[in-house]
């Protein structure tokens, strides 16, 4: 079993939509939570950064961890065109030292 | 401030050779984890170089290696390329490499090995 695990899609919406993306995790030791979006032939750009459980909101953006269920969500409200990527979460643990853990990735199409 | 830069963007190589990818950190960051991705596999941690010493390393071969110089610049070198190397090879830095810090990316390395 790995360590995260995310539905790869493909996710297609139309623009405006509420997108939600989510990973499960199985080390409940993880406690600091990212969601990464790419481009295509990009490297990966930090979109949001959480740490243990709660809800952090950055303008369309609003990140969720429910430790409990070892389950992340990441929401985008209004979505564009432009948040057409590959959505990747990771996490890391005070005992994984410097080795953060990666979902494989949603591809998510917004359709104008 | 300058981000995280990979040389090159691009390369291809045959079975067999072997391959030597570079990175500069954002400056003042001394930690540097490199990572290989692959459509099925997604993100694999390779290793993570802090002060020119290997902290931490994935599940890789040997054939997988890096280094650190005094300036926080790395590389990696795969040797006896094989077809299974080709892949998106991601080089990220941090400030101190702690768990709670962000990790900040490369556009990476893309090698076909043929």
């Amino acid at each position: 079993q790995k360590e995260v695990e995310q539905d790869p899609g493909p996710l297609s919406v139309p623009e405006g939509a509420i997108v939600s993306l989510n990973c499960t995790y199985s080390n409940s030791a993880f406690q600091y939570f990212m969601w990464y979006r790419q481009y295509s032939r990009k490297g990966p750009e930090l979109l949001m950064y959480t740490y243990s459980s709660g809800n952090k909101e950055d303008g369309r953006f609003t990140a969720q961890v429910d430790k409990s269920s070892k389950y992340i969500s990441l929401f985008i409200r209004d979505s564009q065109p432009s948040d057409s990527a590959t959505y990747l979460c990771a996490m890391s643990a005070r005992d994984t030292g410097n080795q953060f853990y990666f979902g494989t990735g949603t591809s998510l199409t917004v359709i104008p | 401030k300058a981000g995280v830069t990979q040389t090159p963007r691009y390369l291809i190589k045959t079975r067999g050779q072997q391959v030597t990818l570079s990175c500069s950190p954002i400056s003042g960051h001394r930690s540097v984890s490199w990572y290989q991705q692959t459509p099925g596999q997604g993100l694999q941690f390779l290793f993570e170089y802090f002060s020119e010493t290997q902290r931490n390393k994935g599940n890789f071969p040997g054939r997988f290696s890096g280094r650190q110089f005094s300036n926080s610049r790395s590389e990696m070198n795969v040797s006896t390329l094989e077809l299974g190397d080709s892949a998106l090879y991601l080089c990220a830095s941090s400030l101190l490499g702690l768990p709670n810090e962000k990790l900040l990316f490369g556009s990476g390395t893309q090698l076909s090995v043929l």
